[in-house]
């Protein structure tokens, strides 16, 4: 079937520490997206990528950096630099970007021990 | 500003009691609006996509409707199994050619046997 992982499911980063989130799809989608999820809130778009080498910032970039060097595959880094990166990360795609749905995946929990 | 309201914030049903969810969104150039049901630490699952007023969907016990400012998920004769977090989210143009979901923070429902 297809669809979308990630991984870990949990993470736990220490102070100071970057922590790479995989996110891996075999629906043959153009775009993916990194969103994140804190308790009462919406969720909210760090990156995206429309094609391979390709992304742009969504509203929530900086402390983060992406990569999409395969049409199949968007990890997403959390640097040092994200001073509060405790939340529920959710990675999703979608055929394009213009009139489709998004697919998502079942998320990564990161926790900053 | 494309924004998106959700309420109430939280819902409790008995089983059976009907009630509706609402969405209301403020946006220029929609170009779709979708509802995602999300289980505790799941990914949303894709429900509907309405594209323009008057446009209705079913599926099992629920029905979205939209009109030119809000979109409303109706549940009849609710089960437990329906209590989840229901997203509403709008697809809208955020430039350089390409087009964005903004999500509402979500109405979690609770259905009590």
């Amino acid at each position: 079937d297809g669809g979308i992982t990630q991984s870990p499911k949990y993470l736990f980063r220490k102070e100071g520490q970057n922590v790479t989130l995989s996110c891996e799809q075999n629906l043959n989608h153009d775009a993916m997206y990194w969103y994140r999820q804190d308790p009462g809130q919406g969720l909210r778009l760090i990156y995206y990528s429309q094609i391979v080498n390709d992304f742009q910032k969504g509203d929530i970039a900086e402390g983060y950096s992406v990569s999409r060097e395969k049409k199949e595959s968007f990890p997403l880094t959390v640097t040092s630099a994200q001073k509060n990166p405790t939340a529920f990360y959710l990675c999703a795609s979608s055929i394009g970007t213009n009139n489709y749905g998004y697919t998502f995946g079942s998320g990564t929990r990161l926790t900053v021990v | 500003e494309d924004q998106v309201t959700q309420s109430p914030e939280a819902l409790r049903l008995q089983e059976g009691e009907s009630s509706s969810l609402n969405c209301s969104y403020t946006v220029s150039g929609l170009r779709g609006l979708f509802w995602y049901r999300q289980d505790p630490g799941k990914g949303p699952e894709f429900l509907f996509t309405l594209y323009s007023a008057g446009e209705e969907k079913e599926k099992e016990r629920l029905k979205a409707t939209l009109t030119k400012k809000e979109s409303f998920l109706h549940i009849t004769a609710p089960k437990p199994e329906d209590s989840a977090t229901y997203l509403c989210a709008v697809r809208a143009y955020s430039g350089a050619g390409s087009y964005q979901l903004t999500f509402g923070k979500g109405t979690k429902l609770s259905v009590i046997p």
